[in-house]
């Protein structure tokens, strides 16, 4: 079973919708999280960055943690298909054992005007 | 344009071969990692390098190897090349050793091996 778990889709929803994309984890040393948007053929983009549990807002992007059921999810409001990606996952911790971010294996968006 | 610059950005070789991949981590940045990217794997951890000193290592293999030089740019050697190291290799960079605030990943360089 590997460490961080994430549907890989795609999921295709029409302009406009709300997208809820999520990643759930095993280890529970995990304090930072992390979101990245990878367009075909780029490197990932970071996007949204929390710390614990608790709700970060960016604009259009909500990041949500909640450690105790070691789940993460990221929200896009008004969905555009500029959005179309491969969204990513990534966390990390000091007690992790690790010393580089571990990552999900993406879900891909598609937004359908 | 991240400030991650990684050359060549696509490489064709033959099996046996041994390659050269290079990144340049952003201004100020110390620290660099390398990841591999498979259509089945994902994003694997390769090794990290912090201020010319080797960090971490992941899932790298022997016949990989890598270094980060005084002017902080990175190489990664990849040698004995194999059909299943086909993928996409990724530089990113940090301004510390730790991962804990993320980083910046170049575009990538994407290595075709025939």
């Amino acid at each position: 079973q590997k460490e961080v778990e994430q549907d890989p889709g795609p999921l295709s929803v029409p302009e406009g919708a709300i997208v809820s994309l999520n990643c759930t984890y095993s280890n529970s040393a995990f304090q930072y999280f992390m979101w990245y948007r990878q367009y075909s053929r780029k490197g990932p983009e970071l996007l949204m960055y929390t710390y614990s549990s608790g709700n970060k807002e960016d604009g259009r992007f909500t990041a949500q943690v909640d450690k105790s059921s070691k789940y993460i999810s990221l929200f896009i409001r008004d969905s555009q298909p500029s959005d179309s990606a491969t969204y990513l996952c990534a966390m990390s911790g000091e007690d992790t054992g690790r010393r580089a971010l571990t990552f999900g294996s993406g879900t891909r968006l598609q937004v359908q005007p | 344009d991240s400030g991650v610059t990684q050359t060549p950005k696509h490489l064709i070789t033959a099996t046996g071969q041994r390659v050269t991949l290079r990144c340049s981590p952003r201004s100020g940045d110390l620290s660099v990692y390398w990841y591999q990217q498979s259509l089945d794997q994902g994003l694997q951890f390769l090794i990290q390098y912090y201020n010319g000193e080797e960090r971490a290592k992941g899932n790298i293999l022997e016949r990989f190897s890598a270094q980060q030089f005084p002017d902080l740019h990175s190489e990664l050697n990849l040698s004995s090349l194999e059909l299943g190291d086909s993928a996409l290799y990724f530089c990113a960079s940090s301004v510390t050793g730790e991962p804990n605030y993320g980083y910046t990943f170049g575009s990538g360089t994407r290595l075709t091996v025939v």
